[in-house]
């Protein structure tokens, strides 16, 4: 089946790291993604890593990648006042254009 | 570059109206995708259009339709509007009908009454 879970709620304080988490169940996803809402707006694409990777660094942004338990993470270095904001795991499906997304994990940064 | 560009923003209908939204894909893209974003969820995926054609379509019923113009612009129709159809609507544009770099638009907010 399709499914993508996240947990809703993170609060970390200015500077801490923060890690975001996400399990997914289809194994024939070939692209996972994470991307960023800010209220009132669209989706801003963070970064993706390809289904055949472990990991994936993008200045501070760091995406792990555990096939095996189909788990997928997302740690954000220095976190920032700007970086409160809901962040949405998604995987891209094989051969297809579609993206099944999480509910999104809610990020709220504390001076 | 203006990325993807969706009109209006913002859009009231009342129950059993129709409605047309519109989306201009990213320069360079050929592929639209369409999702409804209700309140406090993450975006479930409409349909998709590559090649001017319906492409794959997700869990909607009939009176959510599209098109796709030679240009690569679509618009999203919905017919017999419902109280439930409220919602956050996306556009997503990518390259020859894949997942890959998927860039959203601000989306359009839909309220019916």
């Amino acid at each position: 089946g399709e499914d993508v879970e996240q947990s809703l709620f993170l609060s970390v304080r200015e500077g801490d790291s923060s890690v975001i988490n996400c399990t997914y169940t289809d194994s024939s996803s070939t692209y996972l993604y994470w991307y960023k809402q800010e209220p009132g707006a669209g989706l801003q694409l963070l970064t993706y890593i390809f289904s055949n990777m472990d990991m994936k660094q993008d200045q501070r942004l760091t995406v792990l990648l555990n096939k095996k338990d189909k788990h997928l993470s997302l740690r954000i270095a220095d976190t920032q006042t700007g970086d409160s904001a809901i962040y949405f795991c998604a995987e891209g499906l094989r051969n297809t254009g579609k993206l099944i997304f999480g509910q999104g994990t809610t990020l709220q940064v504390k001076p | 570059d203006a990325g993807v560009t969706q009109s209006p923003t913002h859009l009231i209908k009342t129950r059993g109206q129709q409605v047309t939204l519109r989306c201009s894909p990213k320069s360079g893209h050929d592929t639209v995708s369409w999702y409804q974003q209700a309140l406090g969820q993450g975006p479930q995926f409409i349909f998709q259009y590559y090649e001017e054609e319906e492409r794959q379509r997700g869990n909607f019923p009939d009176r959510f339709s599209g098109h796709q113009f030679p240009n690569y612009s679509s618009e999203l129709n919905v017919n017999a509007l419902l109280l439930g159809d409220s919602a956050l609507y996306l556009c997503a544009s990518s390259r020859e009908g894949m997942n890959t770099e998927a860039f959203f638009g601000q989306g359009t907010r839909l309220t019916v009454v």
